[in-house]
């Protein structure tokens, strides 16, 4: 079946501007999950979203980074007045979570972000 | 919170040859531990995970072992190829849904 898919892959921006990030996770997983890793590093966490609870949004490292999660399924992750420092690849996951007892994560391919 | 090492950071092996990679973790509630391939340009993958009511796992050439007094477990390649060449992730997670990862391994496997 259709696996976790991102969009873009690949994004360049100019320093200050705002860009969105999308991710669909697998039909039927109710955890999503925003990740950061930045060249040759490892995976930042940045927000959790469960079913319809508030997320945990206790990983992002500014204001200007935002996510929300609509109907339950597709997310996007706002960054505002990007900086050069926010450039990485930002990885979303998925998983039954929870409610199935299940903490196995499937990955999407990534957004390469590149703020010039 | 809960915290992770994984050494080395870096394995340069010959193929055939067997690899190991290690991590370690601090929160005694963790029970669950994946362990995560990634290629370059792509996503990581889960290869294999265990839980903590099992000390050790086999799929195929891959393996992982939990010492859950010690809070280390272990992934183990055996007869190494070159498309096992990728970095792999450990992960603990249990006290909370949110895992952590350790910092990753780069495996060269030179043919």
């Amino acid at each position: 079946g259709a696996g976790v898919s991102q969009s873009p892959s690949n994004k360049v921006t100019e320093k200050g501007k705002d860009v969105e990030l999308r991710c669909d996770p697998i039909s039927g997983h109710t955890a999503l999950y925003w990740y950061r890793q930045s060249l040759g590093q490892g995976l930042e966490f940045l927000i959790y979203f469960q079913g319809n609870s508030a997320p945990d949004k206790s990983g992002l490292p500014s204001d200007r980074f935002s996510a929300e999660r609509t109907g339950g399924s597709v997310s996007t992750l706002t960054i505002q007045r990007t900086q050069q420092e926010d450039s990485a690849v930002y990885l979303c996951a998925s998983s039954f979570g929870p409610t199935s007892g299940s903490y196995e994560q499937y990955f999407g391919p990534g957004t390469r972000l590149t703020v010039t | 919170g809960e915290n992770v090492e994984q050494h080395p950071s870096t394995l340069s092996v010959q193929e055939g040859d067997s690899a190991v990679i290690k991590c370690t973790y601090s929160d005694s509630a963790s029970n669950y531990f994946p362990w995560y391939k990634q290629e370059l340009g792509k996503g990581p993958q889960l290869i294999i995970d265990i839980r903590s009511n099992v000390g050790e796992k086999k799929d195929q050439r891959i393996a992982v072992t939990l010492n859950k007094t010690a809070k280390h477990f272990s992934l183990h390649i055996t007869e190494t190829q070159p498309e096992d060449s990728a970095v792999y992730f450990c992960a603990a997670s249990g006290g909370s849904y949110i895992p952590t990862f350790g910092r990753g391994t780069s495996l060269i496997v030179h043919p």
